[in-house]
């Protein structure tokens, strides 16, 4: 079936520095997406989402972008801390339903 | 307010056994959504119910069931439980506006042995 699916399956970066987690995805009908991050036993948690008539939003820190030519997505961190350490999940869905389709996700680490 | 609640947070059971796992909702939050963490096969999504009523439904066997109350409480059951049954089940919760929104619990740690 159709899937979304990450590039990387883990990233590490240097304190401070920008980090860029990338994701693909193949259903054509999806409109919604969204970034999650995931902590070592804890539940997913919202970062930032974008519908598919935008291609960037900008949240605290955090970008998305969102090009639907190739179908592509991706999450920028600004400064990265070690608090962001953790996975991260892209997934997708279409604002007339309620179903997610998550990536594999992605490790972020970031070294001190 | 208060978050996304699922109880019990770890769980071991025997193969063959059966279990229910509940999640209680962000208050004002009528559509729970299940999903099942593991890392071979990532977040997949189990069912979703809305109003009482199953709205949605992932690609599971009928061994995986569920059921929501009038106070949007819900719950899912799994029967004759299997070894591959081992995982992470994440129950979110989503606002009355903003169906995509979803908000997850911290799960539910189930170990088949």
């Amino acid at each position: 079936g159709e899937s979304v699916g990450l590039h990387l399956p883990t990233l590490s970066v240097q304190e401070g520095d920008n980090s860029i987690i990338n994701c693909a995805y193949s259903n054509s009908a999806s409109d919604y997406f969204i970034w999650y991050k995931q902590e070592s036993g804890k539940g997913p948690q919202f970062i930032i989402d974008i519908r598919s008539n935008m291609d960037k939003r900008q949240g605290q820190r955090v970008t998305v972008l969102l090009n639907k030519t190739v179908k592509h997505l991706s999450l920028q961190i600004a400064a990265t801390q070690p608090g962001d350490s953790a996975v991260y999940f892209c997934a997708e869905g279409e604002t007339s339903g309620s179903r997610l389709t998550f990536g594999e996700g992605t490790q972020l680490t970031v070294n001190p | 307010k208060a978050g996304v609640t699922q109880t019990p947070r770890y769980l071991i059971k025997t193969r063959g056994q059966q279990v229910t796992l509940s999640c209680s909702p962000i208050s004002g939050h009528r559509s729970v959504s299940w999903y099942q963490q593991t890392p071979g096969q990532g977040l997949q999504f189990l069912f979703e119910y809305f109003s009482e009523t199953q709205r949605n439904k992932g690609n599971f066997p009928g061994r995986f069931s569920g059921r929501q109350f009038s106070n949007s409480r819900s719950e899912m059951n799994v029967s004759t439980l299997e070894l591959g049954d081992s995982a992470l089940y994440l129950c979110a919760s989503s606002p009355p506006d903003s169906y995509n929104e979803q908000f997850f619990g911290p799960g539910t740690r189930l170990t088949v042995l």
